[in-house]
């Protein structure tokens, strides 16, 4: 199984700010590494899959970008309606995993 | 569009069963698999298996000790989870969700309440 460690688990944060998160699997994978956002009472919406390629619509300021066992999710300019909690995903292998949430908080 | 339309809220005793369902619209429900994922209160996301609605082929991750059932009824465009043997730790969101790369939808989640 393919473990997904991500950190930190909580990001305290001002809007404006510059936001990094990891992801780092357990064995290397292929590129097939989602990352989600999250907002309270919502279901998960992709912002970035095959680790770097930005959905439809989603605005430039979320990247992402990794290979390997590491890879790194970036909102380059917080937004107000960034603060939330964000999930990596592998879909490389069964059983599919997640990483364990990270909450982006107001400072 | 791509659309997942999961079915209500339920509130269950210990012990018994719920079943929940997922209807699609928007794309051909046989060419992608059907995830399901849960999320206990205040906790992250847990995948739970996948059924392809093709052929019936189920995978299940490893901890749900034979309470979980996926099937998919492809003349209703619908999968189902069947939850049996409930209790209290199984309170949580359950999502229904494609989960396939580049092709990631995901139902509104259906909140399952177990309590006495």
């Amino acid at each position: 199984d393919i473990q997904l460690t991500q950190s930190p688990s909580v990001v305290s944060a001002s809007v404006g700010d510059r936001v990094t998160i990891t992801c780092r699997a357990s064995q290397p994978m292929s590129i097939w590494l989602t990352w989600y956002q999250q907002k309270p009472g919502k279901a998960p919406k992709v912002l970035i899959s095959a680790a770097s390629s930005l959905e439809n619509g989603v605005p430039s300021r979320f990247s992402g970008s990794g290979s390997g066992t590491d890879f790194t999710f970036t909102i380059s300019s917080l937004q107000p309606e960034d603060f939330a909690t964000y999930y990596c995903h592998q879909a490389n292998s069964f059983p599919r995993t997640f990483g364990q949430g990270t909450r982006v908080e107001s400072k | 569009e791509v659309h997942l339309e999961q079915s209500g809220s339920e509130v269950k005793k210990p012990g018994s069963t719920v079943k929940i369902s997922c209807k699609i619209s928007g794309y051909t429900f046989t060419a992608h698999y059907m995830h399901w994922v849960r999320q206990a209160p205040g906790k992250g996301l847990e995948w739970l298996g996948l059924v392809d609605p093709e052929d019936g082929k189920t995978i299940y991750a490893g901890n749900l000790q034979d309470t979980v059932t996926f099937t998919a009824d492809t003349s209703a465009d619908t999968a189902y989870l069947h939850l049996s043997s409930l209790k209290s730790g199984d309170t949580a969101i359950y999502y229904c969700a494609t989960l396939e790369r580049m092709f990631d939808f995901w139902g509104q989640g259906t909140l399952v309440t177990v309590s006495s």
